[in-house]
């Protein structure tokens, strides 16, 4: 079963627009959530994360919204740049200490950003 | 500071053979931790080092194992491989020991079974 799912396989946006990538997570015992930027070939670049206390998390163009209720998070990018092109992941992990650093990886989302 | 490093970056193997990779997390980060990454699973969980005891386990058979050593650096081995075990094996360290530490990722090892 799929904890964390990315519905959208791709997105194509117009560059200085707004993206929006989504993320739907089931298990509610995940608290801490984090999306990572790949580029094939390469490891996941983190970019933001959110903790489950939080419902909003900004870093310069990247902002993370979390609804807990509804389960579910999304990445605005704003503007969005051609260089942001790319497969974005959600990740999601529980933030106990006896956890552990098991992060649990949605499918992926392509974005591509057109000129 | 250095980032995660990962060797080697691309090998090739045949079936029934093992193989080992290794990664040297970012210098102070204790936690390793194991992904794999395939076209048809996405990005999977194997398990996880901290101070050289493994602390969670994915959902992999016996054939995936690893060690963690006192200076934090961490290998996995594959035995008797199969063709299906082609993938990209990336590492990621962490600062923290808990679920809330962001993971930094390796440029992985592109593993292909011939």
């Amino acid at each position: 079963d799929q904890q964390v799912k990315q519905n959208s396989p791709s997105l194509s946006v117009q560059e200085g627009r707004i993206s929006i990538l989504n993320c739907d997570y089931t298990n509610s015992m995940f608290d801490y959530f984090l999306w990572y930027k790949k580029y094939p070939a390469e490891g996941p670049t983190f970019l933001i994360s959110i903790s489950s206390i939080k419902d909003k998390n900004e870093d310069g163009r990247f902002t993370v919204f979390l609804n807990k209720s509804a389960k579910h998070l999304s990445l605005h990018i704003v503007p969005s740049q051609p260089g942001d092109s790319a497969v974005y992941f959600c990740a999601a992990s529980r933030s106990l200490n006896n956890a552990g650093n098991m992060l649990t990886f949605g499918g992926g989302t392509r974005l591509m950003v057109k000129p | 500071k250095a980032g995660v490093t990962q060797t080697p970056r691309y090998l090739i193997k045949t079936r029934g053979q093992q193989v080992t990779l290794s990664c040297s997390p970012i210098s102070g980060h204790r936690s390793v931790s194991w992904y794999q990454q395939t076209p048809g699973q996405g990005l999977q969980f194997l398990f996880e080092y901290f101070s050289e005891t493994q602390r969670n386990k994915g959902n992999f058979p016996g054939r995936f194992s690893g060690r963690q050593f006192s200076n934090s650096r961490s290998e996995m081995n594959v035995s008797t491989l199969e063709l299906g075990d082609s993938a990209l094996y990336l590492c990621a360290s962490s600062l923290l020991a808990g679920g809330a530490g962001t993971q930094y990722f390796g440029p992985g090892t592109r593993l292909t079974v011939l």
